[in-house]
Order: C-alpha cells, then sequence, then structure tokens
C-alpha cells in the first residue's frame, strides 16, 4: 500500500540558510499535517492543512512558511535556519481533519543546521 | 497547557516477559487516544485508535485499554519479542471547544522505549 514519502530523507545546511522539505500524501487523503521532533523530544505539532487551507497551527516559528497544493502535497519552508532548528521533521497525512483523525506518517526529514 | 505523559521513559525486559505501559492525558473534552509504535529509522506506525471509555483493543500480543473519566490508558505487551523493541507514543486528539470534534491534532507524550532481550 502507497505509504506517506517525504524528501529529502536528509538535509545538511548552514544557519541563515533556507530549507524545503516536501510530504506527499497516501493517496486520497486530503489533510496534512507536520510536526517537529527535536533530540529526546515528543513530535510538536507545526501546522496542518485540510484541502489546500491552512487547518490548524501548532508551534511553528514565524520564519518557517508552508502551504498545500492542488495535488495536495506540502512544502515546509523554514528560513534563516537557526541551530535549534535541527531536528527530524515529521509529515502525517489523513482523510479529513475530524476525530478520530487516524493520520500515518511519513519515514522525516532529518534536518541538521551547523 | 495540555499535557500528555508516558511512564516510564524506558523499560528494559527479557524475551518472554509481558510488560505495560501508561498514557495518562486530560479527562476532560477527550474525543480519541492514540497508539503509536516507532522502530528506530522508521515512520510511526499507528497500532490503535480508541474512542470509548472502557474500550479494550487488541493485536496479536499487545492490548490496550482505556479509561477517559480518570485519563489514562495502558498498552500490554504479552510475551515479548525482541522485535517489540521500539518506543511506544501516544497521542491525545485534541480539538478545540468551538469545533466539537470536527478539527483537532494530535498531542504526542515522550514515548515509552522498550527494549526486549533475548
Amino acid at each position: 500500500a502507497a505509504g506517506v514519502i517525504q524528501s529529502p530523507r536528509h538535509l545538511i545546511k548552514e544557519k541563515r540558510e533556507t530549507a524545503t522539505l516536501k510530504c506527499y500524501p497516501i493517496p486520497r487523503h486530503d489533510t496534512v499535517y507536520w510536526y517537529q521532533q527535536g533530540p529526546g523530544q515528543d513530535p510538536q505539532f507545526l501546522i496542518s492543512f485540510y484541502e489546500k487551507m491552512q487547518s490548524d497551527k501548532g508551534s511553528i516559528p514565524d520564519r518557517f512558511s508552508a502551504q498545500q497544493f492542488s495535488d495536495y502535497h506540502s512544502e515546509l519552508n523554514m528560513s534563516s535556519l537557526e541551530l535549534g532548528d535541527s531536528a527530524l521533521y515529521f509529515c502525517a497525512s489523513s482523510s479529513g481533519t475530524g476525530f478520530p483523525n487516524e493520520q500515518f506518517f511519513g519515514p522525516g526529514t532529518r534536518l541538521t543546521v551547523l | 497547557i495540555l499535557n500528555v505523559e508516558q511512564s516510564p521513559q524506558s523499560l528494559h525486559v527479557q524475551e518472554g516477559d509481558s510488560t505495560n505501559f501508561t498514557c495518562s492525558f486530560p479527562s476532560s473534552n477527550f474525543y480519541a487516544l492514540h497508539w503509536y509504535r516507532w522502530e528506530t529509522a522508521k515512520s510511526p506506525e499507528a497500532l490503535f485508535v480508541m474512542t470509548l471509555n472502557g474500550d479494550e483493543k487488541k493485536k496479536g500480543r499487545i492490548s490496550a485499554t482505556l479509561n477517559t473519566k480518570e485519563g489514562y490508558s495502558y498498552l500490554y505487551i504479552k510475551g515479548s519479542q525482541p522485535e517489540d523493541s521500539a518506543t511506544y507514543l501516544c497521542a491525545f486528539f485534541y480539538s478545540p471547544m468551538n469545533y466539537g470534534g470536527s478539527q483537532g491534532n494530535l498531542i504526542f507524550g515522550k514515548g515509552t522505549k522498550l527494549s526486549v532481550k533475548p
């Protein structure tokens, strides 16, 4: 069965650079979520999109932006990268935003900021 | 601030041992609780979605119970095997009051890391 695809899987950037992470949801899923997991931390919700519109916003810094495109894939854009942005970034997809909201996770993108 | 607490943080058991761990979550405005299994270098895999107080779900040797009134869920693994070694995450589905469950997101605990020695 098709799963959530994330690219790239690993990314190394310098401070103050920009990065773009991509997420391709499971076919026919219309909702995408982004999570950030710092070293030793639990996953923190960043932002979600439903039918190409932002549906919820969590602890996403102002330096980050995201969007969902017409084919339902999503991109997380991160600018002025800081050392503290080094983390594993997960994308998840679901059908709809309401409960029980079973989310299916991608393999994650590991971002390292040097 | 909504908190999802998991205990213990880590657990080391021998193959064949049975084990259990706990997830505590807010008992008000409950909609759903999720359990995920997360192996290193893989994405979290959904185990259970629990929605009803008193719910008990089972998948092979793994089962989970739910108490929404007191805000806890237990995950049990019977006869642990080395392949059960993973981090087990629970996540509480949070929906703001005015959405009534039609929209929300998951709040994760920090997980319980289970290591099963052969």
